[in-house]
């Protein structure tokens, strides 16, 4: 089946402590992107990937780090977590790029206490 | 910059009504994408349409519909005779060939549908 899935699905750490939620699709897409989600605000792109080792950042990219190593898989790492980090994250893929349909995970909800 | 509004934070609807839901963007460029895609309570984010700034032309989708006016700035959903399945939160986002494959959203607009 084709999909987008994320890990964890919900995650509550604490302030400063390193974390990585992964991002993987098994449809050979090129394109991937993170955004994240807040109440009254919508989602708002953080990073995306045209291709393997190509990012470019997004609206709010400040707090975060990507890779991209495998066309797969796309990691979005959060090197010291903060409580305004807080917020509902999704996944996202597609072919090339936002010409095609794009596809989304189904959401990481993370809780920064 | 490339930006989106959606006026309409909430809107609630009887079944079999028609409704329209509002996206108004700004943007410099002369090339650019616009999207919808729908929420539903589930959580999960499904594309409903793309368009690019080259085709004006009004999409039919069964009992969705958009109209799209560049002379205004606007891609509007209409959802004909609602479900109570459409009930569902709604984004508008737009991206610009000048911006590469970056995609801005509206805040979304929060569906009602009461049967």
């Amino acid at each position: 089946e084709a999909q987008v899935t994320q890990n964890p699905r919900y995650l509550i750490t604490v302030t400063g402590k390193k974390l990585t939620v992964t991002c993987s699709q098994n449809m050979n897409h090129e394109y991937m992107s993170w955004y994240r989600q807040d109440p009254g605000l919508g989602l708002r792109q953080i990073y995306y990937s045209m291709n393997v080792e190509v990012t470019d950042k997004g609206d709010v990219p400040e707090g975060y780090k990507v890779s991209r190593k495998e066309k797969r898989n796309f990691p979005l790492i959060l090197e010291s977590p903060s409580p305004n980090q807080t917020s509902l994250y999704f996944c996202a893929s597609s072919y090339q790029g936002l010409s095609d349909t794009q596809y989304f995970g189904p959401g990481t909800r993370l809780t920064v206490l | 910059a490339q930006k989106v509004t959606q006026a309409q934070t909430e809107i609630s609807v009887v079944e079999k009504e028609d409704v329209t839901l509002d996206c108004v963007y700004e943007t410099r460029d002369t090339t650019y994408y616009l999207f919808w895609y729908k929420q539903p309570p589930s959580g999960e984010l499904v594309f409903l349409i793309r368009r690019n700034s080259f085709d004006e032309q009004n999409e039919i989708s069964g009992r969705y519909s958009w109209n799209f006016q560049k002379s205004t700035s606007s891609f509007n959903f209409t959802i004909t005779a609602s479900q109570v399945v459409d009930s569902a939160v709604y984004f508008c986002a737009l991206s610009e060939e000048s911006s590469g494959d970056k995609l801005t959203f509206g805040t979304g607009t929060r569906l009602a549908v009461r049967p």
